[in-house]
């Protein structure tokens, strides 16, 4: 167990609605990233976000947005959905932004999104 | 560009017979690599990785990888296959010297075993 923690775990949308999903970092870690995953692919950075601010930001488009609270906590939003969302979102925590943080990063046990 | 391959989608082992998993890496500073597996409907756990130092890295569950330079490559080894090995196996390597610190993943590498 990472002490990441992800909700919900499961959920199925319609196409064009908005989702929300939330990452609970592990104790100490004042950094989280997305990675979605799609079915038969590899993970593929979405963004980060360190100290409540975006922090870097892989080639998604803008529909997908996030938050980070006060308490590090993390929010992936996706506005407008496509079928193509369709996928696994992983949150990974981590302390700091630099080389080193590669050395205190967990991930949780992700969310499957099913769009409709 | 950075990037990360895994050459093999599929690899079919007896249990009890030796695997290796091939990654190999472009990335133009020194690398930070980690294997990650993950079973089906499951996240992502760590195996093992390497930041520096000895090449040969020993990981959780009996795994092992060697970094080598000269080839840019990680591969995962490990001498005896258990059934519970059959998973998805997921190269990746640490990306940014500073600001944004990212991993990039192979496309994974799926593991069938055979009793």
């Amino acid at each position: 167990e990472t002490g990441v923690t992800q909700s919900p775990t499961h959920l199925i949308k319609t196409r064009g609605q908005q989702v929300t999903l939330r990452c609970s970092s592990q104790s100490g870690h004042n950094t989280v990233s997305w990675y979605q995953q799609a079915l038969g692919q590899g993970p593929q950075f979405i963004f980060q976000y360190y100290r409540e601010e975006e922090n870097g930001r892989g080639n998604f488009p803008p529909r997908f947005s996030g938050l980070q609270f006060p308490n590090y906590s993390s929010e992936l939003n996706v506005n407008a959905l496509e079928l193509d969302d369709s996928a696994l979102y992983l949150c990974a925590s981590s302390l700091g932004t630099g080389r080193l943080a590669g050395n205190t990063i967990y991930f949780g046990e992700g969310s499957w999104l099913t769009v409709v | 560009a950075q990037s990360v391959t895994q050459p093999d989608i599929h690899i079919t082992v007896s249990e009890g017979a030796s695997l290796e998993l091939r990654c190999n890496y472009s990335y133009g500073a020194t690398p930070y690599l980690f294997w990650y597996v993950q079973s089906p409907g499951q996240g992502l756990q760590l195996l093992l990785k390497y930041f520096s130092g000895d090449t040969l890295v020993q990981g959780i569950k009996g795994f092992e990888a060697e970094f080598k330079r000269s080839q840019s490559s990680f591969n995962l080894r490990k001498p005896s296959v258990h059934w519970s090995d059959a998973a998805e196996y997921f190269c990746a390597v640490g990306a940014g010297t500073s600001g944004t610190y990212k991993y990039i993943f192979g496309t994974g590498t799926r593991l069938k075993v055979l009793a």
